[in-house]
């Protein structure tokens, strides 16, 4: 149980394209979705905070007109990626977090974004 | 405020030797520790995990960590490594009051063999 899935799993865009990265909890429903991007060799970095029904919340320095965060239903939240450009390219993961079993986040696969 | 810091950025072994993977975090409030691995282009998976209770954690694949309160520590072992085990390992908080993780900067975790 408690798996998350992302699609794509990889996507190539040109610049100033928009695109769209899906994030879904499959056996479980998520109150809370996070996003976080990752550079090559680097950690986490939490983007923002998705609750279902509400406006995410965005970490310091991260543009939330850039990054529009939706989480419609309690097992979809979706990241894109406006205008996008080579500088956005870079590797997406969501996780979810289960209210009903505690405090650990499921996290999805990822998403490898290259923008040419 | 909380903040993890992996002291390894690299760690070689050879094959079945033992390996101890060091993490320190500071933090204001009681928080929740993890330990995740994620392979070459894919997500996060949970090693283990303390919440409460017993000091040391038993994971997944072998691996264990402990939970040192006065130190403000949570080092990953194990005490046999495979070639399979190479990956990159990332030590993550959490404060007990809130959602959010924070995570260290990760120990790239190369099996010789």
């Amino acid at each position: 149980g408690a798996v998350v899935s992302q699609h794509p799993s990889w996507v190539i865009c040109k610049s100033g394209t928009s695109v769209k990265i899906e994030c879904r909890s499959l056996d479980f429903q998520a109150t809370t979705m996070f996003w976080y991007r990752q550079f090559p060799k680097q950690s986490l970095m939490l983007m923002a905070t998705s609750n279902e029904g509400s406006k995410a919340t965005y970490e310091q320095g991260v543009e939330k007109d850039k990054f529009l965060i939706n989480h419609a239903s309690l097992t979809l939240s979706t990241l894109t990626v406006t205008s996008a450009h080579p500088e956005d390219s870079s590797f997406y993961i969501c996780s979810a977090r289960d209210g009903g079993r505690g405090y650990e986040q499921y996290f999805g696969p990822g998403t490898r974004l290259t923008v040419t | 405020a909380q903040s993890v810091t992996q002291l390894d950025s690299q760690v070689p072994v050879f094959e079945e030797a033992p390996v101890e993977l060091r993490c320190n975090y500071s933090s204001s409030v009681s928080v929740y520790l993890f330990w995740y691995v994620q392979y070459p282009n894919q997500g996060l998976q949970l090693l283990l995990k303390y919440l409460s209770g017993s000091t040391l954690v038993k994971g997944i694949n072998g691996f264990e960590a402990e939970f040192n309160k006065s130190q403000t520590s949570f080092h990953l072992r194990k005490p046999s490594v495979h070639i399979s085990d190479t990956a990159e390992y990332f030590c993550a908080v959490s404060p007990n009051t809130g959602n959010q993780f924070y995570f260290g900067t990760g120990t790239s975790l190369t099996v010789i063999p």
